[in-house]
């Protein structure tokens, strides 16, 4: 098991609705990445945040957020929920003052909109 | 566009067989080139991964090849067991130093490996 955890583990909401899932870091790490993996698919990369800012973006649009916090905690929030955002969000974390570059995964939230 | 592809998307293997994964990649600033394994109802896990400066690394039963100039890699799981059923990633990553590349990952679309008593 990893370090790295995520609120809440599973979440319905409907469609037009807001929502914010939370990721703990694993200790020690400065950089948190999010993913969207659809049932069947890959992780897609949604964006990553290094010290506090945003540092890369993947194809997701601007309703799609996120914060990363001085504890390097983070939030994604997606505004206007549709159909197509139900999925399995992962958070991971990584510390990129090492040559590793290893991410490591929390369990991920599933969310369902209905 | 698709600037990683897995194959194949799906595998049986006997117990004691060899499985074996593919990627390949268009970047050529990609120089981190992890294999995740992820269990149903869990995050992926990194399994192995493998630096451009040398052209295979193995871990136990798992291997990675890696030719730069195809710009392919590999998995190879040997003597493969019923707990190695899991779906499998490549998600290869950029040079810190790329700013245009670096920090927006990649993952292919996964093997699920299926281990068969």
């Amino acid at each position: 098991e990893t370090g790295v955890t995520q609120s809440p583990t599973h979440l319905i909401k409907t469609r037009g609705q807001q929502v914010t899932l939370r990721c703990s870091s694993q200790s020690g790490h400065n950089t948190v990445s999010w993913y969207q993996q659809a049932l069947g698919q890959g992780p897609q990369f949604i964006f990553q945040y290094y010290r506090e800012e945003e540092n890369g973006r993947g194809n997701f649009p601007p309703r799609f957020s996120g914060l990363q916090f001085p504890n390097y905690s983070s939030e994604l929030n997606v505004n206007a929920l549709e159909l197509d955002d139900s999925a399995l969000y992962l958070c991971a974390s990584s510390l990129v003052s090492t040559s590793t570059d290893t991410q490591y995964f929390g369990p991920g939230t599933r969310l369902t909109v209905l | 566009q698709q600037q990683v592809k897995q194959s194949p998307q799906s595998l049986i293997v006997q117990k004691g067989g060899i499985s074996i994964i593919n990627c390949a990649y268009e970047n050529t600033a990609f120089d981190y080139f992890p294999w995740y394994q992820q269990f149903p109802g869990k995050g992926p896990a990194l399994l192995i991964a493998i630096r451009p400066d040398v052209s295979e690394k193995k871990e136990g039963r798992f291997t990675i090849s890696f030719n730069k100039s195809a710009k392919q890699f590999s998995l190879h799981i040997m003597d493969s067991q019923p707990g190695d059923s899991a779906t499998y990633f490549c998600a290869p990553e950029a040079k810190k130093t790329d700013a245009d590349s670096w920090g927006k990952f990649q993952f292919g679309a996964g093997t699920q490996v299926v281990v068969t008593p």
